[in-house]
């Protein structure tokens, strides 16, 4: 276990919703990334998040947008949901001084309707 | 960019017996640092190990060793003695060291089956 949490773990919504999931992160970690993970590929990055400011985002469209806070845990948010928006979303955090290496939470697996 | 490719998306090993799992990359970057996860059915994306690109020494980490050859980008990883519990999905990861954020680029994976 890496310490890194994500609520929750399942959910299903239907297309043109909203979503929000969690992201506790490993004590001591201040820097926060999320990546979404289609079936049969590799995670992608949607964006990171570094004392409450982004710190660098992939090629994802605005409506996915991000929350960290002052304890460092994190929100993802993606708005008018999209069938391909259907993956397993994992966040990860790292501490700022090894910032390379990342733990990751067990996921939240997202099915859009 | 950066991309990384597995280019082996199934294999299977014996129990005991040991594999050796592909990844090269592209990149025009001199710094950064490569990664394998392991992800197993439970889905938690797991460290295995870590090589820092400016180290020509290979990474150990118990049973796992790379080989890192950077002029030929590539990026190996062996499993030695393994173990039912190493049934997992690989994955390969770059990240370029230095920049304004640290994101992983990831390869497809490689789907690792041990058998009894």
């Amino acid at each position: 276990e890496t310490g890194v949490t994500q609520s929750p773990t399942h959910l299903i919504k239907t297309r043109g919703q909203q979503v929000t999931l969690r992201c506790s992160s490993q004590s001591g970690h201040n820097t926060v990334s999320w990546y979404q993970q289609a079936l049969g590929q590799g995670p992608q990055f949607i964006f990171q998040y570094y004392r409450e400011e982004e710190n660098g985002r992939g090629n994802f469209p605005p409506r996915f947008s991000g929350l960290q806070f002052p304890n460092y845990s994190s929100e993802l948010n993606v708005n008018a949901l999209e069938l391909d928006d259907s993956a397993l979303y994992l966040c990860a955090s790292s501490f700022r001084a090894e910032k390379e290496t990342q733990y990751f939470g067990p996921g939240t697996r997202l099915l859009v309707l | 960019a950066q991309t990384v490719t597995q280019s082996q998306p199934e294999m299977s090993v014996q129990e005991a017996e040991t594999v050796t799992l592909s990844c090269t990359y592209d990149t025009s970057e001199n710094n950064y640092y490569l990664f394998w996860y392991k992800q197993p059915p439970s889905r938690q994306m797991i460290l295995v190990i870590r090589q820092e690109a400016y180290k020509q020494q290979n990474a150990t980490e118990n049973r796992f060793s790379v080989n890192f050859q950077k002029a030929a980008k590539s990026f190996s990883l062996k499993i030695s003695d393994s173990q039912l519990g190493d049934t997992a999905m690989y994955f390969c990861a770059f990240l370029r060291r230095g920049g304004s954020n640290y994101k992983l680029t990831f390869g497809k994976g490689t789907l690792l089956t041990v058998n009894p």
